[in-house]
């Protein structure tokens, strides 16, 4: 079973259009992120998203909104697609935020990813 | 601001021979240094991590060298194989007790030759 998991895979729509990419994990995580990485291979934080708290990257355009119907589903819903959003999507999970420890005190330490949607605007 | 710098962005290096991919963060706060492996097509996956209260940390042929003075860490491939070829990125997270967020350097794509 894929522990996280994202679809579609990938996504060709044009400009100006309205388009979501669905996360789900089945870890049990209570934290979710969404990650962009450019042609270039930089991965840069987008959302952390932690039992209803919602922490966004102030640099992200208010186009994109994530929502979280439930601890298992972190979905990305993207408004008037521009050119400059063509990359791929990362959904990932860790059981919380990573570099955190739990109420044991073990160190939260691994985020896991899924495998991208590469979202191609035309 | 990019606060983990990550070079070289790639690396070519014969079967056999020692990968080496450097790292420097600016922000103090860092606390917990992982290292994910990213194959074409895929997702990144951790392969070894490291936290400032040891020097070094090896896992197999993967080695973290760390150097919290210089705000440097490194990771190691021994006896590189064509199967390390992949894109490796560094990351840095604060321990803040309260949400924080893995910062990604900028990747390095390991090619690895027979």
């Amino acid at each position: 079973d894929t522990a996280v998991s994202q679809t579609p895979k990938y996504l060709v729509t044009q400009m100006g259009n309205d388009k979501s990419i669905k996360c789900e994990q089945n870890l049990g995580h209570d934290t979710m992120y969404w990650y962009k990485q450019d042609s270039k291979k930089f991965l840069k934080i987008m959302f952390s998203y932690n039992n209803k708290e919602l922490i966004i990257n102030e640099t992200v355009p208010n186009r994109f909104s994530p929502k979280s119907p439930d601890k298992a589903h972190l979905n990305l819903h993207i408004n008037s697609l521009e050119l400059g959003d063509s990359a791929v999507y990362f959904c990932a999970s860790s059981q919380s935020y990573v570099g955190t420890r739990d109420p044991r005190g073990v160190m939260n330490t691994e985020a896991f990813f899924g495998q991208g949607t590469r979202l191609t605007v035309v | 601001q990019q606060q983990v710098k990550q070079s070289p962005q790639s690396l070519i290096v014969q079967k056999g021979g020692i990968s080496i991919i450097n790292c420097a963060y600016e922000n103090t706060a860092f606390d917990y240094f992982p290292w994910y492996q990213q194959f074409p097509g895929k997702g990144p996956a951790l392969l070894i991590a490291i936290r400032p209260d040891v020097s070094e940390k090896k896992e197999g042929r993967f080695t973290i060298s760390f150097n919290k003075s210089a705000k440097q860490f490194s990771l190691h491939i021994m006896d590189s194989q064509p199967g390390d070829s992949a894109t490796y990125f560094c990351a840095a997270t604060p321990y803040t007790g309260t949400a924080s967020k893995l910062t990604f350097g900028t990747g390095t794509r390991l090619q690895v030759t027979l």
